[in-house]
């Protein structure tokens, strides 16, 4: 049973740019969230996707947005790029608004 | 707001030395309770979890005890082994609410265990 996967594993972009990190979930779950850790940090919380919409979201300027398709995986899209930017995105799934989240390995994005 | 405040670290234990990290919440009602456990270049595993007050979680030898006189989920453990090197997250889960459903985490424990 495959877990939590997402890709890339790790990607380099330049400021103002912009970028699309992609997130599986585990078989079985329909629930999608998304944190940002930065370096040293404990991971924030970005937003939720759930029936393909946005059930809740952190306090994340609207640069970043996402989309949830029919298969359940999802999309992190982050817009112009800034240095601050950088971190480790993690996604995680669960089934329906369950207390057990599942995570993937991240996504680690560096800015320059 | 939901908040988690863990113990400032780094911790660096030897082989076998009992393991405390301290972990406080500020949240109304009664969240659920969770740590994660992050190994270098992985994303977080779940550890333990507690969802009403005076609940233990257990594994692999870590528990924690949910408080909610003292607001409290602290993690121990009898006897540390060096693959327990990791970072140690405490985390909450609203019960209900605007928030519900959203991990609210600390800011992570460094954990090193030397043979």
């Amino acid at each position: 049973d495959a877990g939590v996967t997402q890709s890339p594993t790790h990607l380099i972009k330049t400021r103002g740019q912009q970028v699309t990190l992609r997130c599986s979930p585990k078989s079985g779950h329909d629930t999608v969230s998304w944190y940002q850790q930065a370096l040293g940090q404990g991971p924030q919380f970005i937003f939720q996707y759930y029936e393909e919409e946005e059930r809740q979201r952190g306090n994340f300027p609207d640069r970043f947005s996402g989309h949830q398709f029919p298969n359940y995986s999802s999309e992190l899209n982050v817009n112009a790029l800034l240095l601050g930017d950088s971190a480790l995105y993690l996604c995680a799934s669960t089934q329906g608004v369950a207390y057990e989240q599942y995570f993937g390995p991240g996504t680690r994005l560096t800015v320059t | 707001g939901n908040s988690v405040t863990q113990m400032e670290g780094p911790v660096t234990l030897s082989e076998e030395a009992f393991l405390t990290i301290n972990c406080t919440y500020t949240a109304t009602g009664y969240p659920s309770l969770f740590w994660y456990v992050q190994y270098p270049g992985e994303g977080l595993q779940l550890l333990l979890k507690a969802t009403k007050a005076d609940d233990k979680g257990s594994n692999k030898g870590f528990e924690a005890t949910y408080r909610k006189e003292t607001t409290s989920f602290h993690l121990e453990k009898g006897s540390v082994q060096v693959s327990d090197s990791a970072v140690y997250f405490c985390a909450l889960m609203a019960a209900g609410g605007t928030s519900y459903g959203k991990l609210t985490f600390g800011q992570g424990t460094i954990l090193t265990v030397h043979p």
